[in-house]
């Protein structure tokens, strides 16, 4: 299986901070790779999709880069519904393997 | 709009069997591939298996001996069936859609079924 380890585990931040969260695979999975985020008692919902395409109704302030290997989720300007869990998953290869994920939180 | 519901009972005995249903609407399910994920409490997601309304199936291997999937077309229902339980399968289980391929992200998930494995 591929392991996906995102870095850090969790993160305090303040309302319009700048916040980048990483996720690297143990091998190449070019771009298929995934964004979630999760508050709790919810169920997962897609940002990004293929690395940097985000999925309808998902605001611009998220974006997603990197192949390969290594991978960023940036949220430009962190807003007061943005504080949650998120994690990546990789699509390259059954079975699809998810990071552990990063806890955002208030600062 | 398509939402997706699990149905099942909240509790099961160690050694005994999981069964959970997710039922579909807003659309067939006949055209897009169907997961279940697993969440155990504080922890990650961790993916089960894939169906396919044909009944084509892909399930994780650590998992394969004790997994079942099957599909009903007429029901737009797909379910999961996990034998022999231990209390390492309490979770959330979650049923969602696979967007546009087996490879796909998945992009619409139900609310989770909370399981709990009793000794």
């Amino acid at each position: 299986d591929i392991q996906m380890t995102q870095s850090p585990s969790s993160l305090s931040a303040s309302v319009g901070d700048r916040v980048t969260i990483t996720c690297r695979a143990s091998q190449n999975i070019s771009r298929y790779l995934q964004w979630y985020q999760q508050k709790p008692g919810k169920p997962p919902a897609v940002l990004i999709y293929a690395t940097s395409i985000l999925q309808p109704g998902v605001p611009s302030r998220f974006a997603g880069s990197g192949s390969g290997t290594d991978f960023t989720l940036t949220i430009s300007s962190l807003q007061p519904e943005d504080f949650a869990t998120y994690s990546c998953q990789q699509s390259y290869n059954i079975p699809p393997t998810f990071g552990q994920g990063t806890n955002v939180d208030m600062k | 709009q398509v939402h997706l519901q699990e149905s099942g009972p909240g509790l099961v005995k160690a050694s005994e069997n999981l069964s959970l249903t997710c039922t579909v609407s807003g659309g067939p399910i006949s055209r897009h591939y169907w997961s279940w994920i697993r969440q155990p409490p504080g922890k990650g997601l961790e993916w089960i298996g894939n169906i396919y309304y044909n009944g084509r199936t892909d399930y994780k291997p650590s998992l394969q001996s004790r997994v079942t999937m099957s599909a009903d077309t007429s029901k737009n229902q797909f379910s999961l069936k996990l034998t022999s339980v231990t209390a390492a399968d309490t979770a959330v289980y979650y049923c969602a859609r696979l967007q546009n391929s087996r490879y796909g992200p998945m992009d619409y998930w139900g609310q989770g079924a909370v399981v709990s494995v009793s000794s």
